[in-house]
């Protein structure tokens, strides 16, 4: 257990609808990433905050957004759903945005859209 | 961009045999972490190359950087069963904001 919760498990929804995937990074963490990990992309990286405030953006798309409350918990927002959409969503947290640290995965949430 | 490919995507061997996965970048790296994702689980750090040449251990396993800080190597030896998984390198990216994983190695193990 790496002190990572993410809610939802298992999500399923239409095409064309919104959901929201949340985070709670571990005690003390202050850095939070999303990551999506599809069969044919690997694990690409979304987006990060630290502190609450957005650090890095990775390939994440228009439709995506995500934000960091001030318990650091953290909400991934995916609307406009589509088919291409599904896959694994992943969380990570580390103690601080450093590229040094090493970072702990939530267990994951998978979203399945039909 | 800045891109890292690994090889091979997929290796199956026998119970015993040694397991080598290869992560080679188009850049210089600051550093590299490694990480492995077992079946149906999450990603789990393993371990962190910093130096140029760096070699680093862990039981059955070994993680080599480069002298150029271009690449880097896991190494297995005598798989198990319990190796079983896709092994990520993940370098961080130029701007030293986040890691840059790509689509790992899997790694199947027939006993």
């Amino acid at each position: 257990d790496s002190g990572v919760t993410q809610t939802p498990k298992h999500l399923i929804t239409a095409t064309g609808q919104r959901v929201t995937l949340r985070c709670s990074p571990r005690s003390g963490d202050l850095s939070v990433y999303w990551y999506q990990q599809s069969l044919d992309q690997g694990l690409q990286f979304l987006i990060q905050y630290y502190n609450g405030e957005e650090r890095a953006k990775g390939n994440i798309l228009e439709r995506f957004s995500a934000q960091q409350f001030p318990d650091l918990h953290s909400e991934l927002n995916l609307s406009s759903l589509e088919l291409g959409d599904s896959a694994l969503y992943f969380c990570a947290s580390s103690v601080e945005p450093s590229k040094y640290n090493e970072q702990f995965f939530g267990p994951g949430t998978r979203l399945t859209v039909l | 961009g800045q891109q890292v490919m690994q090889i091979p995507q997929y290796q199956h061997v026998q119970e015993g045999e040694d397991f080598t996965t290869y992560c080679n970048s188009s850049t210089t790296l600051s550093n590299i972490q490694w990480y492995k994702q077992r079946p149906g689980g999450h990603p789990v750090f393993l371990i962190q190359l910093v130096k140029s040449g760096e070699v680093k251990k862990q039981k059955r396993l070994t993680f080599q950087f480069g002298e150029a800080k271009k690449n880097s190597s896991l190494h297995i030896t005598a798989t198990q069963t319990t190796d079983v998984g896709t092994y990520f390198c993940a370098p961080a990216n130029q701007a030293g904001t986040a890691l840059i994983f790509g689509k790992g190695t899997t790694l199947s193990v027939s006993s």
